[in-house]
């Protein structure tokens, strides 16, 4: 079974500065995928950026990247130059590659962006 | 181009009602899923359709059903409805290709209140 466990409640940063969002995740598939999405108050989950986990490099999508140390099986993601849109509940999630589209969620983490 | 829309977006209803949730997935998409988020969790996968065909299904009992029509869009059912039942539902969508990194789309929920 998968297990995505996110310890960060909450977050606060403020405005212009970069913020680290923790995630590790329990797996035993050898080929499976990571994904962040941000989930504002609207509701609507928004997908920001994906790790495979035989891909060398971590990903960069814009001011999001993914810190993605596998041997720590941990995949955190960064926001740099945070703006206040960016205060939302963050979802770290996993899927098994060999599989279908079904993701596993973490609890999620409330970043909160002052400015 | 319509992303992935749902109705209603709120919905309130007594214990041992029966509930039906409505899922248009996005242009193209040919699979969808349906999550279950309570308050303050991640979202837990209910289940997956694909081809009129419910794929693959999460740890839910056969109060939760589904549907999906010709044109890919889906309904999700909920029986005997509980106080427990209470949470936001969501729909995602995607286009099958287990060779991709095959990104879900979300749309923005209905909130189901049971009293």
């Amino acid at each position: 079974a998968q297990k995505i466990t996110q310890t960060q409640p909450g977050m606060f940063v403020q405005e212009k500065e970069a913020v680290t969002l923790d995630c590790t995740y329990d797996t035993s598939d050898p080929s499976y995928g990571l994904f962040w999405y941000k989930q504002p108050s609207s509701g609507e989950m928004i997908f920001l950026i994906y790790q495979g986990s035989y891909d060398q490099q971590n990903a960069t999508e814009g001011r999001y990247s993914l810190n993605f140390q596998k041997a720590r099986k941990s995949a955190n993601l960064v926001i740099s130059a945070s703006q206040l849109g960016d205060s939302a509940m963050y979802f770290c999630a996993m899927r098994d590659l060999s599989g279908y589209s079904t993701l596993t969620f973490g609890k999620g983490t409330m970043l909160l962006v002052s400015p | 181009d319509a992303g992935v829309t749902q109705s209603p977006t709120h919905l309130i209803k007594t214990r041992g009602q029966q509930v039906t949730l409505r899922c248009s997935p996005k242009s193209g998409h040919d699979t969808v899923s349906w999550y279950q988020q309570a308050l303050g969790q991640g979202p837990q996968f209910i289940f997956q359709y694909y081809e009129e065909e419910e794929r693959q299904r999460g740890n839910f009992p056969d109060r939760f059903s589904g549907h999906q029509f010709p044109n890919y869009s889906s309904e999700l059912n909920v029986n005997a409805l509980l106080l427990g039942d209470s949470a936001l539902y969501l729909c995602a969508s995607s286009f099958t290709d287990p060779a991709t990194n095959e990104k879900l789309f979300f749309g923005s929920g209905t909130q189901l209140s049971v009293l």
